[in-house]
């Protein structure tokens, strides 16, 4: 079964200063992972993605997180925080294969707040 | 990306009645997916559907209660049957299983009350 652990259920950080959201995962397999951003009454929007190409991903809004196996973590960065990043991130693995294939499973979320 | 969109975008609802949800893709996909997202927690899987087959449920989730159709492969429904307070949660669909697309794709969700 694969699993992902969200560090911190909430994060707050000035304007301007470094965003680090953190993730780590279980996976039987070589995994797909995954970071969404869900803004308050919205659906989920993809920042990024791991697929086993290069280790460090690179996303919207100026995001990007870095695939580390023997940590089994994928941590979402963001040099300088801006008002507009304040929203719930998730983070998410996704089966390779078996009954449950294409199945995400996903982190509990961490709601970042942005001060000004 | 795929173009996803829900109906409807919101409801009340009374205890006991049922609610058909849709969901439509702007192009053809293989595997739908319904997710149920419960106030102030994380995502769940609901049940996978795949056109011209029954919907794959998740553990915890019943066709009983949470009937799916996929009669083409651009929409799909879920309906929340007998509803009760406790169903109030945010559903959403998403899709994938394109060739080399390995993300999902969500579509705005369908916010649900029940009283």
């Amino acid at each position: 079964a694969q699993s992902v652990t969200q560090l911190g259920s909430h994060v707050s950080v000035s304007e301007g200063a470094l965003v680090l959201l953190r993730c780590n995962y279980s996976s039987s397999v070589p995994p797909y992972l995954f970071w969404y951003v869900q803004y308050p009454n919205q659906g989920l929007q993809l920042l990024l993605k791991y697929t086993s190409a290069a280790t460090l991903v690179k996303g919207i809004n100026g995001f990007e997180a870095e695939f580390k196996k023997s940590e089994t973590s994928f941590h979402l960065t963001k040099p300088s925080a801006h008002m507009s990043d304040a929203a719930e991130y998730f983070c998410a693995v996704r089966n390779a294969g078996g009954t449950s294939y294409g199945k995400l499973t996903f982190g509990q979320g961490t709601i970042l707040t942005v001060h000004p | 990306s795929a173009v996803i969109s829900q109906k409807p975008s919101r409801d009340i609802c009374q205890r006991g009645t049922s609610l058909t949800i849709q969901c439509q893709v702007d192009s053809q996909v293989t595997m739908m997916f319904w997710y149920r997202q419960q106030p102030g927690q994380s995502l769940t899987l609901i049940a996978t559907a795949n056109q011209g087959s029954e919907a794959t449920y998740e553990s915890g989730f019943v066709i009983d209660k949470f009937p799916i159709s996929r009669p083409n492969l651009t929409f799909s429904t879920l309906t929340v049957s007998n509803m009760s307070p406790e169903d109030s949660s945010i559903y959403l669909c998403s899709v994938g299983g394109r060739q080399g697309v390995h993300e999902q794709y969500f579509g705005p969700g369908t916010r649900l009350t029940v009283t």
